[in-house]
């Protein structure tokens, strides 16, 4: 059982925008703005797309948008494209250590 | 660009010690953070643990009785010891960086490595 809570998937057309959402608790994403969110594609290591809730790495599309409220983090993206179909986890910081989100399976249809 | 590796048995013995390396290339061990991330198959990520480049650590507290890493500076290495290993270990074995003050955001990672825990 992972720490964080994911949608186990989603899905969206070209063109349109989705948000996966990322539930914790009061000790992680309600108490740090320390969120990360992580793109990996099938036998790839993850890629950082989001860090401290919604900073995008250089090179990350603006298409990748992030935000929090209380205990909830959100990771959106507008504008879909094909290659956007990918497994997504959130991580957030808790004591000097990292938790992850189960995932969550992104179907561009 | 740093570019990481890892290497290691890719089956070890139930009760066994998992044994890893991560080869840093394109860039110094020195000032950061090195982690070990393993992703059991189909299933999120897991933290297991860092190496400072000083030689101090920190361990996720579900694993940190069975868990030992190191590094080796003059390799540009840094590894895991898993002991007492069981099927619930078998997993994708990450070796990622993470900068100072960062708060463990991982911003380089290796290909991984897949481990299976067997008889």
């Amino acid at each position: 059982q992972s720490a964080l809570t994911q949608p186990a998937s989603v899905s969206g057309s070209p063109g349109q925008s989705i948000t996966i959402s990322c539930t914790g608790t009061s000790s992680d994403v309600d108490a740090y703005d320390y969120v990360s969110w992580y793109q990996q594609h099938p036998g790839k290591a993850p890629k950082l797309m989001i860090y401290d809730v919604s900073n995008r790495p250089s090179g990350v599309s603006n298409r990748f948008s992030g935000s929090k409220s209380g205990n909830t983090a959100s990771l959106t993206i507008s504008g879909l494209q094909a290659d956007d179909e990918a497994d997504y986890y959130c991580s957030s910081y808790t004591s000097s250590s990292r938790v992850f989100g189960g995932g969550t399976k992104l179907t561009v249809l | 660009q740093v570019h990481l590796q890892e290497s290691g048995p890719g089956l070890v013995t139930p009760s066994e010690t998992l044994s890893l390396t991560c080869s840093v290339s394109g860039g110094s061990i020195s000032s950061y953070f090195w982690s070990w991330i393993r992703q059991p198959p189909g299933k999120g990520p897991e933290w297991i643990g860092y190496v400072y480049y000083s030689g101090s650590t920190k361990y996720n507290p579900s694993l940190k009785s069975r868990v030992r890493m190191s590094l080796d500076t003059s390799k540009n290495q840094f590894s895991l010891e898993l002991t007492s290993v069981t099927a619930a270990d078998t997993a994708v074995y990450y070796c990622a960086r993470s900068l100072p003050n960062t708060r463990l955001r991982f911003d380089s990672w290796g290909q991984g490595t897949l481990v299976t825990v067997s008889s």
